[in-house]
């Protein structure tokens, strides 16, 4: 079956530019998390869902990042006014209970 | 705070050696802890899920063990092969949360 998928792959930005990251869960999975993986560093945690609910948002570095689920599946990640630390790879994941299912992330470089 | 650290952070071997990888957590309050593969430029992979009430979980040449009260888990790689080289996450689920926190990685290299 299809995996997480995630668009863009790639995604180059001017310092001050908004950008949408975009994720597509596997089809029934009911949570949802989304993490930053700075270059040569682990994943780390930005924001969970359960359905539509954002239950967690604490990881999200400023109020310059935005997540929502509207209709509980597919979701998306907004920066505002982009800085140069964003750049990153955006890791979607989404899980039916124990397990975490990872997409192929979301290269963003904020020249 | 939980915090994970992997040791060592690059292992360079070749072909056919057996090897262990280290993570250590700081707070046995565990969910779950899960070993993930990244391959460079790509998403992560699951490789093997141990439950906190788990000691061991097997899956091909991999062997991954968690000891709970000290904060360790190893993965054991068996006849490493260059298809192995990869960097190697590890990650712990706290109770009471769904997130994982991410040890730094490994990052293996298996020359032929």
């Amino acid at each position: 079956g299809a995996g997480v998928s995630q668009s863009p792959r790639y995604k180059v930005a001017k310092r001050g530019q908004d950008v949408a990251l975009r994720c597509d869960p596997i089809s029934g999975h009911v949570s949802l998390f989304w993490y930053q993986q700075a270059l040569g560093q682990g994943p780390e945690f930005l924001t969970y869902f359960q359905n539509e609910a954002q239950l967690d948002k604490s990881g999200l570095p400023s109020d310059r990042f935005f997540a929502e689920r509207p209709e509980g599946s597919v979701s998306t990640l907004k920066i505002q006014r982009t800085q140069q630390e964003d750049s990153a790879v955006y890791l979607c994941a989404s899980s039916p209970g124990y397990e975490q299912y990872f997409g192929p992330g979301t290269r963003l470089t904020v020249t | 705070k939980q915090e994970v650290t992997q040791i060592p952070a690059a292992l360079s071997v070749p072909e056919g050696e057996n090897l262990v990888l280290n993570c250590s957590f700081t707070d046995s309050a565990i969910y779950n802890l899960q070993w993930f593969r990244q391959d460079p430029g790509k998403g992560l992979t699951s490789l093997l899920l141990i439950q906190s009430s788990q000691r061991e979980q097997t899956s091909g040449r991999l062997n991954a063990s968690l000891d709970k009260s000290s904060g360790r888990s190893t993965l054991y790689i068996a006849a490493s092969q260059p298809g192995d080289s990869a960097t190697y996450l590890c990650a712990v689920r706290p109770q009471g949360y769904s997130t994982l926190t991410f040890g730094k990685g490994t990052m293996l290299l298996v020359s032929p």
